[in-house]
């Protein structure tokens, strides 16, 4: 199983909206809405933003946001906050019943 | 609250074993399917295992099926995962995760998102 596809870097400034797009195929993003978002910031464990292509756990900020078209799921950031840099993760469930993650995106906030 | 606490890592040489532990806290271990998902130096995210709340069914990423065994003892609310036959490529941060999935009327797929994890251990195999 290939790994999703992210974009290695995004950058945006404190104030503007980023969006983070992660593609893969129709056996995993475009076969399943069980698409989820991770952040994670340098030396530390990964946390979850979003699950189910969309869904917010409880105490994740309303600036994050999800959704899926196709074969790409995207992850918005509205209103970049400086502690918002970070790698950000997505990850699919597959056809194989197995789970793929994306390679990261480096988010700058500049 | 929820705690996830690994341990065991270190350095190993190639053919080697060496067995990670994850010590949980805070919520009702057996009723969750756990994971351990590794993370390469400097790269990206790989689910390795997953393993139902009762250990009666496993799950591994091709990789290290046949090398890996993914366990637990709910009595001690302990994920085990032993690792046989090491490989440099296997040189990797080792987070424990609590995995999560949505059943619907029709479908119960594996978990395939993680709500909590470690804080994770290294296990470096090099000569």
């Amino acid at each position: 199983q290939s790994a999703l596809t992210q974009p290695a870097s995004v950058s945006g400034s404190p104030g503007q909206s980023i969006t983070i797009s992660c593609t893969g195929t129709n056996s995993d993003v475009g076969g399943y809405n069980y698409v989820s978002w991770y952040q994670q910031h340098p030396g530390k464990a990964p946390k979850l933003m979003i699950y189910d292509v969309s869904n917010r756990p409880s105490g994740v900020s309303n600036r994050f946001s999800g959704s899926k078209s196709g074969n790409t799921a995207s992850l918005t950031i509205s209103g970049l906050q400086a502690e918002d840099e970070a790698d950000y993760y997505c990850s699919s469930y597959t056809s194989s019943s197995t789970l793929v993650f994306g390679g990261g995106t480096k988010l700058t906030v500049l | 609250e929820v705690q996830l606490v690994e341990s065991g890592g270190g350095l190993v040489q190639p053919g080697g074993s060496l067995r990670l532990s994850c010590a949980a806290s805070g919520f009702t271990f057996s009723s969750y399917w756990m994971s351990w998902v590794r993370q390469a130096p400097g790269k990206g995210l790989e689910w390795v295992a997953n393993i139902k709340q009762d250990g009666s069914e496993e799950h591994y990423v091709d990789s290290v099926k046949g090398r890996f065994t993914i366990s637990r003892d709910n009595a001690k609310n302990s994920l085990y995962l032993q690792m046989n036959s090491l490989r440099a490529e296997d040189t990797a941060v080792y987070y424990c995760a609590r995995g999560r999935r949505y059943c619907s009327s029709t479908t119960c797929p594996l978990p395939y998102y993680f709500d909590y994890w470690g804080q994770g251990t290294l296990v470096t195999v090099s000569s």
